[in-house]
């Protein structure tokens, strides 16, 4: 079966530190992956897909960047963090072929102080 | 485009029935439905990928309607766990083209009360 883990789980960081999430996936090869971040309260935004290695995809111009360094590894990074960078980031995943289902990780949680 | 999800919030009791609406101004290739409760990741309950089709399992439901501009999620004789946000996400095409994204309704929430 499959599994997707994502971490830390939890995370406060000052407003201009560095930023890096980590997400995998077990039990699957060549999954699409999915980086989406949910504000306090709200909905879901999409903002990164990938579909392969080294190939990303940017849905919303942003302070943030995504990296995929290997098949089921995908990354989410920043250099210098907003207050507005805080959220609940979800990392998904789905079968690389057609409308799928996305099964999402357990989330990291941030905050930017 | 988002789909509108209407309503925003509902509060029941417990045993009550409720639908949950995803309406789009156009024709649509899937529908998913998920809930997330507080502080937890969304959970996948039901894709619906043809006009008309109707599942579900247990005591929750859903249509997608002959259209495939709406689709409706029924929760019948609610229960305590039903409680959370629930959204539908709606898909693109099996081309390949839209690469299994998805575009989230905004959530309705769903309180049910003993």
């Amino acid at each position: 079966s499959q599994t997707i883990h994502q971490w830390p789980a939890t995370l406060v960081q000052p407003v201009g530190s560095p930023l890096s999430l980590e997400c995998t996936v077990e039990g699957t090869s060549n999954p699409n992956l999915y980086w989406y971040r949910q504000a306090a309260g709200r909905g879901l935004q999409l903002l990164f897909y990938s579909v392969g290695i080294g190939q990303i995809s940017s849905e919303v111009p942003q302070n943030l960047s995504a990296s995929r360094p290997q098949d089921r590894q995908f990354i989410l990074s920043s250099k210098k963090l907003l207050l507005s960078d805080s959220g609940f980031y979800l990392c998904a995943w789905t079968r690389n072929r057609g409308t799928e289902t996305q099964y999402f990780g357990p989330g990291t949680r941030l905050l930017v102080l | 485009q988002q789909p509108v999800q209407s309503p925003q919030a509902v509060i029941l009791r417990e045993g009550e029935d409720a639908v949950i609406n995803c309406s789009s101004s156009k024709a649509l290739y899937s529908v998913h439905w998920y809930r997330q409760k507080h502080g937890e990741a969304p959970v996948f309950l039901m894709i619906l990928l043809k006009g008309g089709e109707q599942k579900g399992h247990d005591k929750i439901s859903a249509s997608f309607n002959e259209k495939k501009q709406q689709s409706s999620l029924y929760l019948t004789a609610s229960q305590l766990s039903y409680s959370g946000t629930y959204f539908c996400g709606t898909g693109g095409n099996a081309g390949g083209t839209s690469y299994g994204k998805l575009t989230f309704g905004q959530g309705t929430i769903l309180t049910v009360h003993p």
